[in-house]
């Protein structure tokens, strides 16, 4: 089974901080996502990376950035927490494969951060 | 217009009642086709991928309508365990995925 997992489950951080969240994933997939989600608006995608060092921008990347030093890891960095970031944080990985008759990128999510910017 | 668009719902229905949620998608290069369901407050998970004969997984089927550029999930018999968001996503190129906000189901005992 892919596992990803992200580094906390809840985080409260203050308004100016810089926040890192973190994701890893063990299936060696080519493919990480940052997305965040809130209520009406679903899952928008900040960040998204195919590659080690390689990252391109999603949705809505203002107000963050990304690092992928190796391949199973992806961070997100805000680098000035502000009170219109908090969300509930999804990280999610993919790889090109098979499934059943065709060929299918699946995505496969962490169980996501939930951050408070107060 | 939104990549994916459905409707949100709430849909509440009976137990044992067929459910039916349809999405739409506005780019017709648009690839590979998904179902996810996510619980409230965990993450979405894949519940099946949507091929274009149609698909069936036990009571749930999906179907994909490339003409028409919509895609469909029809649940039979349904369960309380059932209750959740279904999100209707959509690939292309690989590494673009779109997002539908999700139609909430509440099965009612």
């Amino acid at each position: 089974d892919v596992k990803v997992t992200q580094s906390s489950r809840y985080l409260v951080k203050r308004t100016g901080e810089k926040v890192f969240l973190e994701c890893v994933q063990d299936m060696d997939h080519e493919n990480m996502f940052w997305y965040r989600q809130d209520p009406g608006l679903g899952l928008r995608l900040i960040y998204f990376s195919y590659d080690v060092k390689m990252k391109e921008k999603g949705d809505i990347p203002e107000g963050y950035s990304v690092s992928r030093e190796k391949k199973e890891r992806f961070s997100l960095i805000l680098e000035s927490a502000s009170t219109n970031q908090t969300s509930m944080y999804l990280c999610a990985s993919s790889s090109l494969g098979t499934s059943g008759r065709a060929l299918s990128y699946e995505q496969y999510f962490g169980p996501g951060t939930r951050l408070t910017v107060t | 217009r939104k990549e994916v668009e459905q409707d949100p719902g709430p849909f509440n229905v009976p137990e044992g009642a067929t459910v039916a949620f349809n999405c739409t998608y506005s780019n017709s290069a648009s690839q590979s086709f998904f179902w996810y369901r996510q619980d409230c407050r965990k993450e979405p998970k894949l519940l099946m991928s949507v091929y274009s004969s149609g698909n069936e997984d036990g009571r749930f089927t999906a179907q994909l309508n490339r003409a028409s550029q919509y895609i469909s999930l029809l649940i039979r018999d349904s369960k309380l365990s059932d209750s959740a968001t279904y999100l209707c996503v959509v690939n292309r190129a690989g590494n673009q995925f779109y997002f539908g906000t999700g139609t909430s189901l509440t099965v009612i005992p």
